[in-house]
This record gives C-alpha cells, structure tokens and sequence, in this order.
C-alpha cells in the first residue's frame, strides 16, 4: 500500500470555483503533513502546513483529519494562477525524508 | 530565504555514461538532504537518504551502486547515476532540512535525459 495516496483528477474548474482535493495516508503515526504546490517541470513549493486544528491562510484551507487519516485542501475563488499540480505530503514519526501523493492537477479555466 | 540550488539543470547524455548531479544548501547548513526522482506525470518517489560524514540510506528498490550518494559537507550533497540508461532518463529533485527553521527547502531540479 502506498504511504500516501491522492485522487490525480484533473480538476478543471472555472475562476471563481471553490475545489477540495483529498489525501489518504497510511501511517497513523505520521507526524507532519503538507501541501506543496508543483508547477510543469518545476520543483515543489510548499502552499501550506497542516496543523491538527486544521488551518486557513487566505483563499486557501486546509484540514486534517488523524481518525479516518486524511488531509484536505480547500482552494475558495480560483484563480487562474492557481493551475498547478498538488501535492500532498506526508513525513513519518522519524526522519524527516517527505512521502508524495501522486498529486492533484488543477485547471482553472476562465 | 533559505535555498537550495542544483546543478545541472539539464543535462543530455549517452547510454553508458555516468552524470553527477550536485545538490547545494546555499545559506544554512543540511547535515540531511533527500534525493527525489519524478517521472512524467507520477509523484515525486524518495530515493535515498544524504547524511553528512556518513553513508546514504537507500529506500526500497533503488539500487545503492548504481546511484551514489556523496554527502562529503554540510552544504553539498552529490548523486550520481552510473552507467546510465534511458530508463534512468527522469527528473531528479533534491531537498535539504534547514533545521533552525524546520523546514525542507527543494531544490529546482535536474532533467536528466539519457539516449
């Protein structure tokens, strides 16, 4: 089983649109989890932590939910700015190697 | 802020050939950094462990002899794919740990394509 599994879509949405993406994970003991934002052929960009009370930095939400194992980003009034890939990011209770969903892309069309 | 720089960014070889790629920590000190590879359109996959001083730790099914790790400074971690294939052709992301901050800066990249 994967360490950590997304839905890779595509979403296409238009501007405006509010999107959620989700991710499962298979460690129930790991420690740290992020959302990182990929751009074609570009490295990861870290969009946001996801803290346990869950977390919220402008248009962007994110959640997490340790019963069911699961984090959730929610992007509010797309932008066409916002076309990218997703991912999801999880660090297990040691280390601090990163284990990457396959990742959500996004379109968000005018 | 903290960044981390590659080198290459692109580099095109022959079957056979090795290629070295060099991950540096630019302005903070990485007694860690992490080796990634990306094919098209899949995640990125960790493929091994860089630390400072000692040997890397390889993740399941990456071959230790074929991707060497040198983690010889605090700032410079190399990989490099020997006697590389064109199934080694692929996208190779490092990372480094800035741990003053706990964050992991990545690296922009090298595309390695091999023909």
């Amino acid at each position: 089983r994967k360490e950590v599994e997304q839905d890779p879509g595509p979403f296409n949405v238009p501007e405006g649109a509010t999107v959620a993406f989700n991710c499962t994970y298979s460690n129930s003991a790991s420690q740290s989890f992020f959302w990182y934002r990929q751009d074609c052929r570009k490295e990861p960009k870290l969009l946001m932590s996801v803290y346990s009370s869950g977390n919220e930095d402008g248009r962007f939400t994110a959640q997490l939910n340790r019963a069911s194992q699961y984090i959730s980003l929610l992007i509010r009034d797309s932008k066409l700015s916002d076309s990218a890939t997703y991912l999801c990011v999880v660090t297990p209770n040691t280390g601090n190697q990163f284990y990457f969903g396959t990742g959500t892309s996004l379109t968000v069309i005018p | 802020g903290a960044v981390v720089s590659q080198h290459p960014s692109r580099v095109i070889c022959k079957s056979g050939t090795s290629v070295k790629i060099e991950c540096r920590s630019l302005d903070f000190q990485a007694t860690t950094m992490f080796w990634y590879r990306q094919f098209p359109k899949q995640s990125l996959m960790l493929m091994a462990t860089s630390n400072e001083g000692s040997k890397a730790t390889y993740e399941q099914g990456v071959e230790k002899d074929k991707f060497l790790i040198n983690h010889a400074s605090l700032t410079l971690s190399t990989l490099t794919v020997t006697s590389a294939h064109p199934e080694d052709s692929s996208f190779y992301i490092c990372s480094a740990t800035d741990y003053t901050t706990d964050t992991q800066y990545f690296g922009p990249g090298t595309r390695l394509t091999v023909l």
